[in-house]
């Protein structure tokens, strides 16, 4: 199945600095690569995702970078705010059975410091 | 707006004890998800359901069942529960992946504590 690793778990940056998460996965079939906010005690929300015909994908402030050929992709974000405090999911789609599905890296715990 | 909702916040269960997590959507979704989220560790897949009494197999099933009777609802049932079941437990749920998307819309979650 597939496997995605996220680093790095825990990130500082001062506020006003940029942010880059990076994850790599294992299948090379998958094609759809979407990044997940969870705000302290707050359910996860989609903030961004990339379909594997494109290179980059921006919205605003952040922005997502993908690598088919070394299956990895990145979330940057710019000009940091204390709102983009928060952990921050990488994912990769699977197809299993009769549905598709997200694999999930482990997170990393983003922390803007004023 | 999408509404995920799980039946409880907060839940406190004796070991042994059989246990029913209640998720259930109002888009008329296909798909249901059960996860689990500890500390560095993520979320991880429990089941996922793709259609009224389907389901399969997530990566971390052992100690779990689940069910859909219903197209709305898909329950996670802990059949003896066990300290290490001890977590935060998040329901989604998705449509059909359309233009190779698929865009998952989580609930609030249940935190369950075995003793």
């Amino acid at each position: 199945g597939e496997n995605v690793e996220q680093h790095p778990s825990t990130l500082s940056v001062q506020e006003g600095d940029s942010a880059v998460i990076k994850c790599t996965y294992s299948d090379s079939a998958s094609n759809y690569f979407p990044w997940y906010k969870q705000e302290l005690g707050k359910r996860p929300q989609l903030i961004i995702d990339i379909r594997s015909n494109v290179g980059e994908k921006k919205d605003q402030r952040i922005a997502v970078t993908l690598n088919k050929t070394a299956k990895h992709f990145s979330l940057h974000i710019t000009e940091t705010q204390p709102e983009d405090s928060a952990v921050y999911f990488c994912a990769a789609l699977f197809s299993g059975g009769g549905a598709d599905g997200l694999t999930f890296g482990k997170g990393t715990h983003l922390i803007i410091q004023p | 707006d999408v509404k995920v909702t799980q039946s409880s916040r907060y839940l406190v269960k004796r070991t042994g004890e059989k246990v029913f997590l209640e998720c259930v959507q109002d888009m008329d979704h296909e798909n249901m998800f059960w996860y689990r989220q500890d500390p560095g560790l993520g979320l991880r897949l429990i089941y996922f359901s793709y259609d009224v009494k389907m389901k399969e197999k997530g990566d971390i099933p052992e100690g779990y069942s689940v069910s859909r009777e219903k197209k709305e609802r898909f329950s996670l049932i802990l059949e003896s529960a066990s300290t290490n079941q001890t977590s935060m437990y998040l329901c989604a749920s998705s449509p059909p992946s359309t233009g190779g998307k698929n865009i998952q819309y989580f609930g609030a979650g249940t935190r369950l504590s075995v003793l």
